[in-house]
């Protein structure tokens, strides 16, 4: 299946500091990306809705200033999480949609590795 | 009311059990119905997926969808101590670009 890379896999920040968390479909184009997040022992929570050269779509409660996405080509979306505190640590994962999947008008969505971030 | 809810255990079985995963759900516009499966710190997998209403095979997995009770199920035959994972159940209606609703996600251990 369709391959997307999720870079850093985990990273270790100060309180105050911003993170950029990158997320590439390797070998498909992908014009709408999604951002989750995800704490322990609970559900992928949808937090925005990245397409590929607009702004992107956030979730309701989802700090649009707060975490900053960039959907600059088709292959890459970022995810920066600016003036982090220790309530964001978490796991972030990113799904990217692929068109030419298995599933039917709405594409298959293929996801990342995800990036655990702890915020200390 | 959450939109989907999924029991998250954790349910532990034997080597070789059945095992039954279901996922209930109040929004009657969903269609697309799927499973994902994550191990540990990995990112989810896409196992099965289901358009509208009934069943589907694959191997050792079976997914069942009954629109009219709002209720999902995945089974898993002659479990193996490698299908421990979290199973998560997914839905979405048409045309919301791919946008997915989770289950909370289900923790399963099969135990050699």
């Amino acid at each position: 299946g369709a391959v997307v890379s999720q870079h850093p896999s985990w990273v270790i920040c100060k309180s105050g500091t911003s993170v950029k968390i990158e997320c590439r479909s390797l070998d498909f184009q992908a014009t709408t990306m999604f951002w989750y997040r995800q704490f322990p022992k609970q559900s992928l929570m949808l937090m925005a809705t990245s397409n590929e050269g607009s702004k992107a779509t956030y979730e309701q409660g989802v700090e649009k200033d707060k975490f900053l996405i960039n959907h600059a080509s088709l292959t890459l979306s970022t995810l920066t999480v600016t003036s982090a505190h220790p309530e964001d640590s978490s796991f972030y994962i990113c799904s990217a949609r692929d068109l030419a999947g298995v599933l039917p008008d709405t594409g298959e969505l293929f996801f990342g590795e995800g990036s655990r971030l702890t915020v200390l | 009311q959450k939109e989907v809810e999924q029991d998250p255990g954790p349910l532990s079985v034997p080597e070789g059990a059945i095992v039954s995963l279901n996922c209930t759900y109040s929004n009657s516009a969903f269609q697309y119905f799927m499973w994902y499966r994550q191990y540990s710190r990995k990112g989810p997998e896409l196992l099965m997926y289901t358009y509208s209403s009934g069943n589907k095979e694959d191997g050792r997995f079976t997914a069942q969808v009954d629109k009219s009770s709002k209720y999902i199920s995945l089974f898993i035959r002659d479990s193996q101590p490698s299908d421990s994972a979290t199973y998560l159940c997914a839905m979405s209606a048409n045309n919301q670009g791919g946008k997915l609703i989770f289950g909370q996600g289900t923790e399963l251990s099969v135990k050699p």
